[in-house]
């Protein structure tokens, strides 16, 4: 199984609204990504935590607030976003050690209204 | 600073055609190489990936030539199929970084015509 799932799918949201983006896997791996991706461009590192801790961050804006409550689960917490942020939001996960494959989910379309 | 330049941007061939895209990189710390095939609204799908000590990987359709000493790569897409039709992205993995991270190429549109 290299299945990333991503909730909710799609998601609108007000300028005033907080929002949180759930990514799972069950690979074990132990690194896992947020991306943001624009339309016609290749995805944008946004944070990676390794073994559940924040290891880097892509000096995102603080109203993007990420959460790894385990090894399987990644959160992308929202608030006070502006319409610029309107993307598909990526999660993907790795296994450790040499070279080794990075699968991506589906992605979270969210429109900022 | 783009690490890894793809080309061409985009590309239209008839079906049954061959697809080459290419890539080069940089970063001589790179150690793995991965192509990811994404539709509209979908995420990216890893299609066939290439370690440094190999210089050509098949699957099925779809090979990887490695150039290591011009850090160079190619995806060639053989009897190219009308839903092969999407956008590629080369990558490149750095282990030097946490978490190994990926660098991207700036993607190419693949049209396929039936």
């Amino acid at each position: 199984d290299t299945e990333v799932t991503q909730t909710p799918k799609h998601l609108v949201m007000g300028m005033t609204n907080k929002k949180s983006l759930k990514c799972e896997q069950h690979m074990g791996h132990r690194a896992m990504y947020w991306y943001k991706q624009k339309a016609k461009k290749p995805p944008e590192l946004m944070f990676v935590y390794s073994y559940e801790k924040l290891s880097i961050n892509e000096s995102v804006p603080s109203r993007f607030s990420p959460e790894c409550p385990n090894s399987s689960l990644l959160n992308l917490h929202l608030h006070a976003l502006q319409p610029e942020d309107s993307a598909l939001y990526l999660c993907a996960s790795r296994g450790q050690g040499m070279a080794t494959e990075a699968f991506f989910g589906q992605g979270t379309r969210l429109t900022v209204v | 600073q783009q690490q890894v330049k793809q080309s061409p941007q985009s590309l239209i061939v008839q079906k049954g055609g061959i697809s080459i895209i290419n890539c080069a990189y940089e970063n001589t710390a790179f150690d793995y190489f991965p192509w990811y095939q994404q539709f509209p609204g979908k995420g990216p799908a890893l299609l066939i990936a290439i370690r440094p000590d190999v210089s050509e990987k098949k699957e099925g359709r779809f090979t990887i030539s490695f150039n290591k000493s011009a850090k160079q790569f190619s995806l060639h897409i053989m009897d190219s199929q009308p839903g092969d039709s999407a956008t590629y992205f080369c990558a490149a993995s750095d282990p030097t970084t946490s978490g190994s991270r990926l660098t991207f190429g700036e993607g190419t549109q693949l049209t396929v015509n039936p």
